[in-house]
Protein backbone atom coordinates (compact mmCIF):
# COMPACT_ATOMS: atom_id res chain seq x y z
CA UNK A 1 0.00 0.00 0.00
CA UNK A 2 1.09 3.56 -0.66
CA UNK A 3 1.48 5.69 2.79
CA UNK A 4 0.99 9.11 2.72
CA UNK A 5 2.27 11.13 5.38
CA UNK A 6 1.39 15.00 5.86
CA UNK A 7 3.36 17.05 7.93
CA UNK A 8 2.89 19.29 10.22
CA UNK A 9 -0.49 17.41 11.93
CA UNK A 10 -1.44 20.10 13.16
CA UNK A 11 -0.78 24.15 13.05
CA UNK A 12 -2.30 27.38 14.69
CA UNK A 13 -2.18 30.75 12.49
CA UNK A 14 -3.54 33.86 12.52
CA UNK A 15 -5.92 35.46 9.77
CA UNK A 16 -4.44 36.29 6.65
CA UNK A 17 -1.20 34.50 7.29
CA UNK A 18 -0.13 32.49 4.40
CA UNK A 19 0.06 28.15 5.48
CA UNK A 20 1.46 25.15 3.93
CA UNK A 21 0.39 21.90 4.11
CA UNK A 22 2.95 18.62 2.69
CA UNK A 23 2.21 15.10 1.49
CA UNK A 24 4.70 12.75 1.03
CA UNK A 25 3.93 9.66 -1.03
CA UNK A 26 5.71 6.66 -0.19
CA UNK A 27 6.44 5.60 -3.84
CA UNK A 28 6.16 7.87 -7.03
CA UNK A 29 2.49 8.84 -7.30
CA UNK A 30 3.06 11.31 -10.70
CA UNK A 31 0.83 13.63 -9.86
CA UNK A 32 -2.24 11.32 -8.92
CA UNK A 33 -3.29 13.73 -5.55
CA UNK A 34 -6.38 15.05 -4.13
CA UNK A 35 -6.80 17.53 -1.53
CA UNK A 36 -9.87 17.80 0.90
CA UNK A 37 -11.26 20.14 3.53
CA UNK A 38 -13.04 18.74 6.22
CA UNK A 39 -14.53 21.06 8.87
CA UNK A 40 -15.92 19.74 12.40
CA UNK A 41 -19.08 17.34 12.08
CA UNK A 42 -19.15 17.58 8.77
CA UNK A 43 -18.29 15.54 5.60
CA UNK A 44 -15.57 16.18 3.60
CA UNK A 45 -15.11 18.62 0.53
CA UNK A 46 -13.11 18.14 -2.35
CA UNK A 47 -10.33 21.61 -3.07
CA UNK A 48 -7.87 20.33 -5.53
CA UNK A 49 -7.85 17.36 -7.67
CA UNK A 50 -4.38 15.78 -9.96
CA UNK A 51 -2.35 17.89 -7.73
CA UNK A 52 -2.98 21.28 -8.57
CA UNK A 53 -6.15 21.90 -10.19
CA UNK A 54 -8.59 23.67 -8.25
CA UNK A 55 -12.43 22.36 -8.05
CA UNK A 56 -15.11 24.83 -9.16
CA UNK A 57 -16.57 26.79 -5.97
CA UNK A 58 -13.15 26.66 -4.27
CA UNK A 59 -11.65 29.74 -3.56
CA UNK A 60 -8.90 30.77 -5.50
CA UNK A 61 -6.61 31.64 -2.13
CA UNK A 62 -5.86 27.63 -2.35
CA UNK A 63 -3.44 26.21 -4.47
CA UNK A 64 -1.75 22.64 -4.98
CA UNK A 65 1.42 21.83 -6.30
CA UNK A 66 3.76 18.37 -6.67
CA UNK A 67 4.70 15.81 -8.71
CA UNK A 68 6.37 12.21 -8.01
CA UNK A 69 6.35 12.15 -4.05
CA UNK A 70 6.34 15.64 -2.46
CA UNK A 71 3.13 17.95 -2.84
CA UNK A 72 1.98 21.02 -0.77
CA UNK A 73 -0.91 22.94 0.07
CA UNK A 74 -1.16 26.53 0.06
CA UNK A 75 -3.70 28.79 1.60
CA UNK A 76 -2.76 31.96 0.77
CA UNK A 77 -4.54 34.23 3.11
CA UNK A 78 -5.98 32.48 5.71
CA UNK A 79 -9.56 33.15 6.52
CA UNK A 80 -11.44 32.57 9.90
CA UNK A 81 -13.99 29.78 7.19
CA UNK A 82 -10.95 27.49 6.27
CA UNK A 83 -10.82 26.07 9.67
CA UNK A 84 -10.89 22.28 9.41
CA UNK A 85 -8.66 19.42 8.93
CA UNK A 86 -6.72 19.24 5.09
CA UNK A 87 -6.59 15.21 4.15
CA UNK A 88 -4.40 14.03 0.70
CA UNK A 89 -5.24 11.52 -0.89
CA UNK A 90 -3.76 9.41 -3.49
CA UNK A 91 -4.98 7.32 -6.73
CA UNK A 92 -2.27 6.03 -8.49
CA UNK A 93 -2.81 2.82 -6.81
CA UNK A 94 -5.07 0.62 -5.09
CA UNK A 95 -6.23 0.60 -1.82
CA UNK A 96 -6.87 4.60 -2.60
CA UNK A 97 -5.14 5.78 0.55
CA UNK A 98 -5.27 9.15 2.78
CA UNK A 99 -2.75 11.09 4.73
CA UNK A 100 -3.24 11.61 8.57
CA UNK A 101 -4.64 14.83 8.24
CA UNK A 102 -3.48 18.57 9.29
CA UNK A 103 -5.94 19.97 11.92
CA UNK A 104 -5.59 23.90 11.09
CA UNK A 105 -6.84 26.26 13.59
CA UNK A 106 -6.80 29.91 14.19
CA UNK A 107 -4.34 31.66 16.85
CA UNK B 1 -28.16 20.12 -6.47
CA UNK B 2 -25.99 16.61 -6.35
CA UNK B 3 -27.34 14.50 -3.28
CA UNK B 4 -25.88 11.99 -1.16
CA UNK B 5 -28.17 10.55 1.43
CA UNK B 6 -26.99 7.68 3.63
CA UNK B 7 -28.89 5.58 5.80
CA UNK B 8 -29.44 2.06 7.79
CA UNK B 9 -26.48 2.87 10.47
CA UNK B 10 -26.94 1.86 13.85
CA UNK B 11 -25.41 -0.55 16.33
CA UNK B 12 -24.78 -4.07 15.61
CA UNK B 13 -23.02 -7.09 17.56
CA UNK B 14 -19.96 -8.20 16.88
CA UNK B 15 -20.54 -10.75 14.00
CA UNK B 16 -23.54 -9.02 12.65
CA UNK B 17 -24.96 -7.87 9.57
CA UNK B 18 -26.05 -4.36 8.41
CA UNK B 19 -26.60 -2.91 5.03
CA UNK B 20 -25.86 0.94 4.34
CA UNK B 21 -27.97 2.45 1.31
CA UNK B 22 -27.00 5.70 -0.41
CA UNK B 23 -29.64 7.83 -2.40
CA UNK B 24 -28.84 9.43 -4.96
CA UNK B 25 -30.28 12.56 -6.56
CA UNK B 26 -29.58 15.71 -8.41
CA UNK B 27 -27.29 14.44 -11.56
CA UNK B 28 -26.66 11.09 -14.37
CA UNK B 29 -26.58 8.51 -11.75
CA UNK B 30 -25.19 6.32 -14.79
CA UNK B 31 -22.15 8.82 -15.37
CA UNK B 32 -20.32 8.17 -11.72
CA UNK B 33 -18.28 5.36 -9.57
CA UNK B 34 -19.58 5.16 -6.43
CA UNK B 35 -17.65 4.95 -2.97
CA UNK B 36 -17.51 4.44 0.27
CA UNK B 37 -15.14 5.77 2.84
CA UNK B 38 -15.46 5.46 6.83
CA UNK B 39 -14.17 7.53 9.56
CA UNK B 40 -13.82 6.18 13.28
CA UNK B 41 -14.32 8.36 16.32
CA UNK B 42 -12.21 11.18 16.38
CA UNK B 43 -9.88 9.68 13.53
CA UNK B 44 -8.47 9.46 10.02
CA UNK B 45 -10.23 9.04 6.27
CA UNK B 46 -10.17 5.22 5.46
CA UNK B 47 -11.29 4.08 1.78
CA UNK B 48 -13.18 1.01 2.07
CA UNK B 49 -14.77 0.30 -1.53
CA UNK B 50 -15.66 1.50 -5.01
CA UNK B 51 -17.88 0.20 -7.61
CA UNK B 52 -17.82 1.34 -11.46
CA UNK B 53 -20.55 3.54 -13.21
CA UNK B 54 -21.71 -0.03 -14.56
CA UNK B 55 -20.84 -2.14 -11.76
CA UNK B 56 -19.12 -4.17 -13.31
CA UNK B 57 -15.84 -3.05 -11.83
CA UNK B 58 -15.64 -3.08 -7.63
CA UNK B 59 -12.65 -2.96 -5.33
CA UNK B 60 -11.99 -3.20 -1.87
CA UNK B 61 -9.48 -1.68 1.36
CA UNK B 62 -7.96 -4.96 2.39
CA UNK B 63 -9.53 -4.40 5.81
CA UNK B 64 -12.72 -5.31 4.36
CA UNK B 65 -12.61 -7.82 1.21
CA UNK B 66 -14.47 -10.61 2.09
CA UNK B 67 -17.03 -9.00 4.56
CA UNK B 68 -18.07 -6.21 2.45
CA UNK B 69 -20.42 -6.00 -0.93
CA UNK B 70 -20.57 -2.97 -2.52
CA UNK B 71 -23.11 -2.45 -5.48
CA UNK B 72 -25.01 -0.24 -7.25
CA UNK B 73 -28.53 -0.20 -8.63
CA UNK B 74 -28.76 1.94 -12.04
CA UNK B 75 -32.87 2.35 -12.26
CA UNK B 76 -33.39 2.99 -8.25
CA UNK B 77 -30.01 5.38 -8.04
CA UNK B 78 -28.34 3.53 -4.94
CA UNK B 79 -25.61 2.66 -3.94
CA UNK B 80 -25.31 -0.09 -0.88
CA UNK B 81 -22.74 -1.48 1.38
CA UNK B 82 -23.62 -4.87 2.96
CA UNK B 83 -21.15 -5.12 5.48
CA UNK B 84 -20.98 -8.95 7.17
CA UNK B 85 -19.11 -10.32 10.35
CA UNK B 86 -18.76 -6.80 11.38
CA UNK B 87 -15.33 -6.31 13.97
CA UNK B 88 -15.48 -3.46 17.02
CA UNK B 89 -12.93 -1.90 14.39
CA UNK B 90 -15.53 -1.27 12.11
CA UNK B 91 -16.97 1.19 14.27
CA UNK B 92 -17.21 4.49 12.00
CA UNK B 93 -18.96 6.87 10.55
CA UNK B 94 -19.99 5.79 6.89
CA UNK B 95 -19.96 8.36 3.72
CA UNK B 96 -20.65 7.58 0.52
CA UNK B 97 -19.08 9.24 -2.27
CA UNK B 98 -19.64 9.91 -6.02
CA UNK B 99 -16.73 10.21 -8.08
CA UNK B 100 -16.10 12.82 -10.69
CA UNK B 101 -15.67 9.99 -13.41
CA UNK B 102 -16.67 6.65 -14.09
CA UNK B 103 -14.42 4.39 -12.45
CA UNK B 104 -12.75 2.86 -15.33
CA UNK B 105 -9.92 5.50 -16.20
CA UNK B 106 -7.76 4.52 -13.04
CA UNK B 107 -8.57 8.32 -11.76
CA UNK B 108 -10.28 8.49 -8.49
CA UNK B 109 -11.65 11.73 -7.42
CA UNK B 110 -14.24 11.74 -4.48
CA UNK B 111 -16.11 15.37 -5.63
CA UNK B 112 -19.40 15.23 -3.76
CA UNK B 113 -20.01 13.53 -0.29
CA UNK B 114 -22.73 12.46 2.07
CA UNK B 115 -23.51 13.27 5.27
CA UNK B 116 -22.53 10.27 6.60
CA UNK B 117 -23.83 7.38 8.98
CA UNK B 118 -22.68 5.83 12.27
CA UNK B 119 -22.18 2.24 12.57
CA UNK B 120 -21.22 1.12 16.36
CA UNK B 121 -20.13 -2.37 16.47
CA UNK B 122 -19.98 -3.28 20.21
CA UNK B 123 -21.51 -5.99 22.35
Amino acid sequence: DIQMTQSPSSLSASIGDRITITCQASQDITRYLNWYQQKPGKAPHLLMYEASNLETGVPSRFSGSGTGTDFTLTISTLQPEDIGTYYCQQYENFPLTFGGGTKVEIK
Amino acid sequence: QVQLVESGGGMVRPGGSLTLPCAASGFTFTMHAFHWVRQAPGKGLEWVAVVSYEGGNKYYADSVKGRFTISRDNFKNTVSLQMNSLRPEDTAVYFCARDKLRGITGEFTLDYWGQGTLVTVSS
